[in-house]
């Protein structure tokens, strides 16, 4: 089973400001990783596959980048909506699997 | 536009069976990979299951022996079945889509049900 290790646990920053997300897989993905927000009470939301793409109608404030093993995310600009929480998942081997999650606070 | 709906009971005793259902609605079932995830409260998530239309099934090693899913294509409907339950199976559990054969549901998931809360607990 392949084990993504998501760092920080928790940042916290202001509107405006840049976040910066990273996944680490524990043997090489690939590209075939994917960025999920998830926001209290909600399912989680596909904002990035295969380790750049964006998915349909997410804003250009996100972007992403990586391979094999090493993966960013980047939130340009911080919206307040943004705040959440964000999961990278590998999907090139069964099972399929999450990392623990980066908590996105407002500082 | 594709919308997922989860349904079943929200309890289940202890040792019991826990069954959801998942209807597909505004397109069809056929040529993608269907999956179960969940989520335990205040955790992280956890692929289950998927099922492709043709009947082509895989679990996840740590609850294969408990579980079974299933596919009606003339409903629209997928369904999960997890056997003998404890209360570590309380969790949200979503429905949801990932890719095609090309790919052999090697995709992201691009679609989510909203989630059905399941609590183990006599």
């Amino acid at each position: 089973e392949i084990v993504l290790t998501q760092s920080p646990a928790t940042l916290s920053l202001s509107p405006g400001e840049r976040a910066t997300l990273s996944c680490r897989a524990s043997q090489s993905v690939s590209n075939y990783l994917a960025w999920y927000q998830q926001k209290p009470g909600q399912a989680p939301r596909l904002l990035i596959y295969d380790a750049s793409n964006r998915a349909t109608g997410i804003p250009a404030r996100f972007s992403a980048s990586g391979s094999g093993t090493d993966f960013t995310l980047t939130i340009n600009s911080l919206e307040p909506e943004d705040f959440a929480v964000y999961y990278c998942q590998q999907h090139i081997n069964w099972p399929l699997t999450f990392g623990q999650g980066t908590r996105l606070e407002i500082k | 536009q594709v919308q997922l709906q989860e349904s079943g009971p929200g309890l289940v005793k202890p040792s019991e069976t826990l069954s959801l259902t998942c209807t597909v609605s505004g397109g069809s079932i056929r040529s993608y990979y269907w999956s179960w995830i969940r989520q335990p409260p205040g955790k992280g998530l956890d692929w289950i299951a998927y099922i492709y239309y043709s009947g082509i099934t895989n679990y996840n090693p740590s609850l294969r022996s408990r579980v079974t899913i299933l596919l009606d294509a003339s409903k629209n409907q997928f369904s999960l079945e997890l056997s003998s339950v404890t209360a570590a199976d309380t969790a949200v559990y979503y429905c949801v889509r990932h890719g095609g054969m090309v790919r052999g549901g090697k995709d992201a998931f691009d679609i989510w049900g909203q989630g059905t809360t399941v609590i183990a607990s006599s």
